[in-house]
């Protein structure tokens, strides 16, 4: 089962600041977060297991509460480089089906 | 490190024909997945490898499409017949351990599929 993105687009201006969601359906496992800018191949961001743990990359940084089968991400005083398809990408069980979310298209503007 | 190599990068043929698309993981890593993408259907898993052993294909589209993984270093995914709704970006990637884990997934940068 496909998880569910939102919002599905945001425009923003360089320094604000932005959360996606991911939520699913089912218990999950495990929420990878995945960058693609245009004509690229998505790139890694983070792994969240459950357990309900923060990350933080930079300005970027996500977090995963089980009990609401549900993931956000939030990206901090946003910079130009920061546009671009955000994917989630989540598993029920360690080795079981992996799917990405339908993606959230964000543009920094200056 | 070399990342994910896939080949050819721009791929334009005739309905009807034959299409292989190559991959070559990241060495060491025993886990390779096969991707598709397109507008309307996103990013979707076609195939899933362990250890060269196939373990999930649920996500291939009909039986025109074959994927192999002969050994821990190549794999291939085939279309044959093709049709012009085979056209999309296709993905591999690799990862040291399978689906779900702890391990990340290592794109490579796609073959850009056109059938005509």
């Amino acid at each position: 089962q496909q998880p569910v993105q939102s919002p599905q687009a945001v425009i923003l201006r360089e320094g604000e600041d932005a959360v996606i969601n991911c939520s699913s359906s089912k218990a999950l496992y495990s929420v990878h977060w995945y960058r693609q800018k245009h004509g690229e191949a998505p790139v890694f961001l983070m792994i969240l297991l459950k357990g309900g743990e923060q990350k933080g990359h930079d300005k970027i940084s996500a977090s995963f509460n089980e009990k609401k089968q549900q993931s956000s991400l939030y990206l901090t005083a946003s910079q130009l480089s920061y546009s671009g398809t955000y994917f989630c990408g989540t598993a029920v069980n360690y080795g079981q089906n992996f799917v990405f979310g339908p993606g959230t298209r964000l543009s920094v503007l200056p | 490190d070399a990342g994910v190599i896939q080949s050819p990068r721009h791929e334009v043929t005739e309905m009807g024909q034959e299409v292989t698309l190559r991959c070559k993981p990241i060495s060491g890593h025993n886990s390779l997945f096969w991707y598709r993408q397109t507008m309307m259907r996103g990013l979707e898993l076609l195939i899933y490898f362990n250890n060269n052993v196939p373990i999930d294909d649920s996500g291939m589209p009909e039986d025109r499409f074959s994927a192999k993984m002969p050994n821990a270093s190549f794999s291939t995914l085939k279309i044959q017949p093709s049709e012009p709704r085979d056209s999309a970006v296709y993905f591999c990637a690799s990862s040291l351990r399978g689906q779900g884990a702890h391990q990340p997934q290592h794109f490579g940068d796609g073959t850009r599929l056109s059938i005509l």
